[in-house]
């Protein structure tokens, strides 16, 4: 069954501290994959995308994700959080053929906590 | 440009009265589609649409229909509604396939948070 894991239900990082927030994924092939972040009482914003080529990729407000296929994990990374990054984050995968291209498996979510 | 808007943002039902939620979008988008989003379960697909005039189930269709009869419009309507159906529901759309790096890539609404009583 397709499905997509995020471990970690809530994360509590200091301030400038490094954050790595975990992704792995069950898919028949190759998925588009996706992170999305969620402020209090906001919809959601996408962070960063992989569809094919460099398995590092970068996405906006300094994070960035590695895609790898051994272990169809998707991990999310910033090297020093910000209190503003305080949110919750979605990990999500989606096929890569047919009309139905955009029905997206999300996790449950990763809060993350920021302390001063 | 507008985006994916969502209209009401609040809405409180009784058990049994229906209810549409209104989905637009202007980005001239095929694919729209409506998740619901309830505290640690992520977002979950309740129908989509390919096109104008095609409509498909999700992982959670029971108790919602939709429509697709412009581009633009994915209404979401409730016919009885249930207090399982308290949750946030959004709409969202993209790009069809064959477009650039844009396919796939899905545009959120703010979101309809609905309570069921």
């Amino acid at each position: 069954a397709q499905s997509v894991t995020q471990p970690d239900i809530h994360i509590t990082v200091s301030e400038g501290a490094s954050l790595e927030l975990r992704c792995n994924y069950s898919y028949g092939a190759t998925p588009y994959l996706f992170w999305y972040v969620q402020s209090p009482g906001q919809g959601l914003q996408l962070l960063l995308k992989y569809f094919s080529g460099d398995t590092l990729v970068q996405g906006i407000k300094g994070f960035e994700a590695e895609f790898k296929r051994s272990q169809s994990s998707f991990n999310l990374r910033k090297p020093s959080v910000h209190w503003s990054d305080a949110a919750e984050y979605f990990c999500a995968v989606g096929g890569r053929y047919g009309g139905s291209q955009g029905n997206l498996i999300f996790g449950k979510g990763t809060k993350l906590s920021v302390k001063p | 440009n507008a985006g994916v808007t969502q209209t009401p943002k609040f809405q409180v039902l009784k058990t049994g009265q229906s209810m549409t939620l209104q989905c637009a979008q202007d980005m001239n988008h095929e694919y729209m589609s409506w998740y619901r989003q309830d505290p640690g379960m992520g977002l979950r697909l309740i129908h989509y649409s390919v096109g104008a005039g095609i409509t498909d189930q999700g992982e959670v269709p029971n108790g919602y229909n939709v429509s697709r009869s412009t581009t633009e419009d994915f209404p979401l309507r409730l016919l009885s509604a249930a207090p399982s159906q308290t949750s946030v529901y959004f709409c969202a759309s993209s790009q069809p396939r064959g477009a650039s790096s844009g396919a796939n890539v899905l545009t959120f609404g703010a979101g309809s948070r609905l309570t069921v009583l």
